[in-house]
């Protein structure tokens, strides 16, 4: 079975470009979470979608992010103007909610580099 | 981000020893998570448990929900070189929504000694 898959798997860019990563759910899944893994603040849920809809976007840093989901099998991160602190390794999941909850399974994360 | 506090950070051992951490929180929790993180990768679902008091078994690992539901261990008995990496409990809450938002731990990073 495929799992969750991220693009890219790394992304090394200059500050103040725009970067996208994208999710691909797993096929079924009805929930999307985006998070942000540092050093300093660990694991950080970014935002998450029910149904392609944002629930909750309480954990964006700030305007710079957005996040879409256009359909149930593909979300985007973008960050626009890019900045160093914004360096992170970014984690796709997705999960079932609704009858028989299925816990939160990852993709294996985009390492993004802000020069 | 709220995180659970995770105990110990690191822990460095044999080969064939048991290997136990721990999680607590402030918080209740609905479900209590344990995943496993090898580098370069996502965290990978190891044990999931649904009600307090609950032991679970996976092969070598064992995990309980705590009976106050603010607290969860992992037990890996007879490590194996494959063990190691960094192992992370969280915490599952319902929203209004009835959404599932993981809390995460700060993470046991296990280290094999040759």
């Amino acid at each position: 079975d495929a799992g969750v898959i991220q693009s890219p798997r790394h992304e090394v860019t200059e500050m103040g470009q725009e970067v996208t990563l994208r999710c691909k759910p797993i096929s079924g899944h009805n929930s999307l979470f985006w998070y942000r893994q540092t050093m300093m603040r660990g694991l950080e849920l970014l935002i998450y979608f029910n149904n392609n809809v944002p629930i909750d976007d309480s954990g964006m840093p700030e305007d710079r992010f957005s996040a879409k989901m256009p359909n149930a099998s593909f979300s985007t991160l973008k960050i626009q103007p890019s900045e160093p602190r914004d360096s992170a390794v970014y984690f796709c999941a997705s999960s079932f909610v609704g009858w028989g909850d299925q816990p939160q399974h990852f993709g294996d994360g985009t390492r993004l580099s802000i020069l | 981000g709220q995180q659970l506090n995770q105990s110990p950070q690191s822990m460095f051992i044999q080969e064939g020893e048991d290997v136990s951490m721990n999680c607590t929180s402030s918080s209740i929790f609905n479900t209590w998570l344990w995943y496993k993180q090898d580098p370069g990768e996502g965290p990978v679902l190891l044990i999931a448990l649904y009600k307090a008091g609950e032991l679970t078994s996976n092969g070598r690992l064992t995990a309980q929900f705590g009976i106050t539901r603010k607290d969860s261990f992992l037990n890996i008995s007879a490590s194996i070189p494959s063990d190691v990496g960094i192992y992370f409990c969280a915490g599952q809450t319902r929203s209004n929504f009835g959404n599932e938002k993981l809390t995460f731990g700060t993470g046991t990073r296990l280290t094999i000694i040759p």
